[in-house]
């Protein structure tokens, strides 16, 4: 079974400036990796899939990068509708597998 | 623009089934990838299973003797069951479905599916 681990649990930024999430795969998973933002009270909402393509609609300052066991969430310039709970998901294997959230929260 | 709509009881006691249904409203997809998902109040997301558009289920081993997902002959629409509920199912349930591979970019509203006595 595939474990997700993401870090830090809480980041804290000020609007405008830069983030990096991050989400470390206990086993290879080559790049069948998902990136979902859920904001209070939402559905999660689709931003990366496998590892580095933004899904439909997602702004440019969302990136994603790696493969193998570590991988990266970027956004380059925070928005204040960008302030929310981020997961990453495994898809190479079963069980699919999320980590347990990076809160992104307003500095 | 394609929704997903999901209803479904949203309180049951202990040793009950949850049962849950997903229906697509304003298109269609020809070939979906549908999964299960819940959250239990506060925490993180939890993977219950998947259904491709062959019709094969794969499902979370911890839920697997108590969890059954079918598909619609449309394919446009998704059903969830859940026997012998605990407290510990106690969560938001969302369907999602995705027209390429297993990843999801159409998202049910979510149902709250408490479990009490």
């Amino acid at each position: 079974e595939i474990v997700m681990t993401q870090s830090p649990a809480t980041l804290s930024v000020s609007p405008g400036e830069r983030a990096t999430l991050s989400c470390r795969a206990s086993q290879n998973v080559l790049n069948n990796l998902a990136w979902y933002q859920q904001k209070p009270g939402q559905a999660p909402r689709l931003l990366i899939y496998s590892a580095s393509t933004r899904a439909t609609g997602i702004p440019a300052r969302f990136s994603g990068s790696g493969s193998g066991t570590e991988f990266t969430l970027s956004i380059s310039s925070l928005q204040s509708e960008d302030f929310a709970v981020y997961y990453c998901q495994q898809y190479h294997n079963w069980p699919r597998a999320f980590g347990q959230g990076t809160k992104v929260e307003i500095k | 623009q394609v929704q997903l709509q999901q209803w479904g009881a949203g309180l049951l006691k202990p040793s009950e089934t949850l049962s849950l249904s997903c229906n697509v409203y304003g298109g269609s997809f020809s070939d979906p990838y549908w999964t299960w998902i819940r959250q239990p109040p506060g925490k993180g997301l939890e993977w219950v299973g998947e259904i491709n558009p062959s019709g094969i289920t794969n499902y979370n081993p911890s839920l697997k003797s108590r969890v059954t997902i079918s598909m619609g002959t449309s394919r446009n629409q998704l059903s969830l069951k859940l026997t012998s509920v605990t407290a510990a199912d106690t969560a938001v349930y969302y369907c999602a479905a995705g027209g390429e591979w297993y990843y999801f970019d159409y998202w049910g509203q979510g149902t709250l599916v408490t479990v009490s006595s």
